[in-house]
């Protein structure tokens, strides 16, 4: 089955820096990968997704960009803001069998220090 | 138009006690997923549904657990003979059809096993 590993599992940048957090998935047949953002005690938000059809897309400081023949995805942070603060998830979507299921990385904590 | 709804947020049961979650969907979605969030973890897919149906439980433990969405009402995921290692975050996303649509979290319930 779909695997996905997600790096670093911890991220401390400045603020008004970039951030960078990186997923590899193991399924070359994998064709949605979605970003989650997760604050403390609340559910996963989708901050940005992209399709296996699109090599980058981009929502204002947000970027994700993916390398089909590689099997990487990357979620691109510009300008950070102590309130980007939180947990980011990656996950990939391995349609089969009529199941959408996504498989998560294992997180990344991201500090934003003022 | 309310977000993915969960309830209860909070909820505490002894060993072999049962214990109910409830998701109610994004309106118009008929696609539910439940997926389980172990301390400092990821999101493990357990069972995804649509209305009356179960589309994919491969996630699920082979016991104790059930999961379901009836034609009315919220999707229901049953813990029976509850153990302390149950003890986690039970999230429950929607999407409006199946074939990588953007899914959507509720907050989650937070199940504590004492």
């Amino acid at each position: 089955g779909e695997n996905v590993e997600q790096h670093p599992s911890t991220l401390s940048v400045q603020e008004g820096d970039s951030a960078v957090i990186k997923c590899t998935y193991s399924d070359s047949a994998s064709n949605y990968f979605p970003w989650y953002k997760q604050e403390l005690g609340k559910g996963p938000q989708l901050i940005i997704d992209i399709r296996s059809n699109v090599g980058e897309k981009k929502d204002q400081r947000i970027a994700v960009t993916l390398n089909k023949t590689a099997k990487h995805f990357s979620l691109h942070i510009t300008e950070t803001q102590p309130e980007d603060s939180a947990v980011y998830f990656c996950a990939a979507s391995l349609p089969m069998d009529s199941s959408y299921k996504l498989i998560f990385g294992s997180g990344t904590r991201l500090l934003v220090r003022p | 138009n309310a977000g993915v709804m969960q309830n209860p947020r909070h909820l505490v049961r002894r060993r072999g006690q049962e214990a109910r979650l409830r998701c109610s969907p994004m309106k118009g979605h008929s696609h539910v997923y439940w997926y389980r969030q172990l301390p400092e973890e990821g999101l493990k897919f357990m069972v995804y549904l649509q209305k009356e149906n179960i589309i994919d439980e491969s996630g699920m433990p082979k016991e104790r657990f059930s999961a379901e969405f009836p034609k009315e009402g919220p999707s229901i995921l049953r813990i029976q003979q509850v153990v302390r290692g149950d003890s986690a975050a039970y999230f429950c996303a929607s999407s409006l059809r199946d074939g990588n649509t953007e899914a959507f979290f509720g907050q989650g319930t937070r199940l504590t096993v004492v």
